[in-house]
């Protein structure tokens, strides 16, 4: 079953824009990861938050975490035509073993 | 490079004839897990392997058999594929549970 639901579910932006999806989540989690996927291949993660971080960089990637409100964001700044891709917000379903992914938000990086 | 290496990358069975998916690593990692993932879906959990403690995720049909003979290696099998079952099909390790995972680049599965 799914654990984390993403929005927007598509999202269509120029080249050099800011780029923000959002994953809300049900139950109390150890950490919430972020996944990004190119059509038809695997996933690569992209950055991990511990559920006692806020806030996370890496490159031109910027993660949120607010427990409180179960729900994270993913920012991309000056985004790049390559970044078209699906992104994922996965979360530890409490067991310590495995994930449960979102739906995921499709983003279109227009040149 | 270590990696996580799926065989084939494109597989077409026919109706109700068993499949077998297979999922390597060079990571040397305890944890394989097996995802499905239909098109423009979330992956879904299959099941996944602690060393070889076997884990199924309770919606997984009976249909869906996983076997791992050794660290490396890693099996899904179909017993008897449907037309439902038509996915990628997604291995993927980790050292710990819930750990960052390490994806292969998937067989997509075609059922005719």
């Amino acid at each position: 079953s799914q654990q984390g639901e993403e929005d927007p579910q598509a999202l269509s932006i120029q080249e050099g824009e800011n780029a923000t999806m959002n994953c809300s989540y049900k139950t109390s989690i150890n950490n919430l990861q972020w996944y990004r996927q190119n059509s038809g291949r695997g996933l690569v993660h992209l950055i991990l938050i511990r559920s006692n971080e806020r806030e996370k960089h890496s490159g031109r990637l910027r993660v949120t975490l607010d427990t409180s409100k179960k729900s994270s964001s993913l920012l991309i700044t000056a985004s790049r035509a390559a970044d078209t891709a699906s992104y994922f917000c996965a979360t530890d379903a409490g067991n310590n073993n495995d994930m449960r992914f979102g739906a995921g938000t499709r983003l279109t990086v227009k040149p | 490079d270590a990696m996580v290496i799926q065989n084939p990358r494109y597989q077409v069975t026919q109706f109700g004839k068993p499949v077998t998916l297979s999922c390597s690593q060079t990571l040397n990692h305890n944890v394989m897990y097996w995802y499905q993932q239909k098109s423009s879906q979330a992956p879904k959990l299959l099941f996944h392997y602690y060393d070889k403690d076997f884990n199924n995720e309770a919606d997984t049909p009976d249909n869906f058999q996983s076997r791992r003979p050794n660290t490396s290696f890693c099996f899904l099998d179909i017993r008897s594929p449907g037309l439902g079952d038509a996915a990628m099909y997604l291995c993927a390790t980790s050292t710990e549970g819930a750990e960052e995972q390490y994806f292969g680049p998937g067989t997509r599965l075609t059922v005719t």
